[in-house]
């Protein structure tokens, strides 16, 4: 099964405000996170990583944070945007987590009320 | 960045023939490419590893001989759906990894969108 779940399947918020994507992992081995942005109908794409002997890492409007005492993973994305709506998925890396080595949570969809 | 190209972006079918989805690298070569399959309002579910000039290495309950995989160069992968029925009717997405390697680093395709009727 999967080692990585978000929080929440659907998070709406308001054009301006601040989202907060959450995401839990249990393999304390992974060793390296990234978040994918997945619009309707299209691939992944990669919007930020973080590897584990970071806590922090800031992006263009968007933020990630990582507390590996809670195996805890957030997305923090400012001022969204409607062109921010999509679903979010984290992933971890880590030796056999399969054969690309990712684990995928199963997405949060960020919906953008105008 | 570099850019993975995935062809057709959407093929409907009739059951019973075969389709053909191509996975190009444009601006990188990619040792390593790999097959997803999702379900709608699902993640990504890993189908196959391709490996360029050796066997696609299928991850457990995928049945080989329905999803063909071939890696023939450096910058192409294919995946053909033998016979596809109702039930493979999916989004397939492949992702490619560098000749350099390394933890996670996988470009996505956009994408392909199969409908078998």
């Amino acid at each position: 099964g999967e080692s990585v779940g978000l929080h929440l399947p659907t998070l709406s918020v308001q054009e301006g405000d601040n989202s907060i994507i959450n995401c839990a992992y249990s393999n304390s081995a992974s060793d390296y996170f990234i978040w994918y942005k997945q619009e309707s109908g299209k691939g992944p794409q990669f919007i930020i990583d973080i590897r584990s002997n970071m806590d922090k890492r800031q992006g263009q409007r968007v933020t990630v944070l990582l507390n590996k005492t809670v195996k805890h993973l957030s997305l923090q994305i400012a001022a969204t945007q409607p062109g921010d709506s999509a679903v979010y998925f984290c992933a971890e890396w880590a030796l056999g987590g399969g054969a690309d080595g990712l684990t995928f949570g199963k997405g949060t969809h960020l919906i953008i009320q105008p | 960045g570099a850019v993975v190209s995935q062809h057709p972006s959407r093929v409907i079918c009739k059951s019973g023939t075969s389709v053909k989805i191509e996975c190009r690298s444009l601006d990188f070569q990619a040792t390593t490419m790999f097959w997803y399959r999702q379900f709608p309002k699902k993640s990504l579910m890993l189908m196959a590893t391709s490996n360029e000039g050796s066997k696609a290495t299928y991850e457990q309950g995928v049945e080989k001989d329905k999803f063909l995989i071939n890696h023939a160069s450096l910058t192409l992968s294919t995946l053909t759906v033998t016979s596809a029925h109702p039930e493979d009717s999916s989004f397939y997405i492949c992702s490619a990894r560098g000749t350099s390697g390394g933890t996670g680093e996988l470009f996505f395709g956009e994408g392909s969108r199969l409908t078998v009727l």
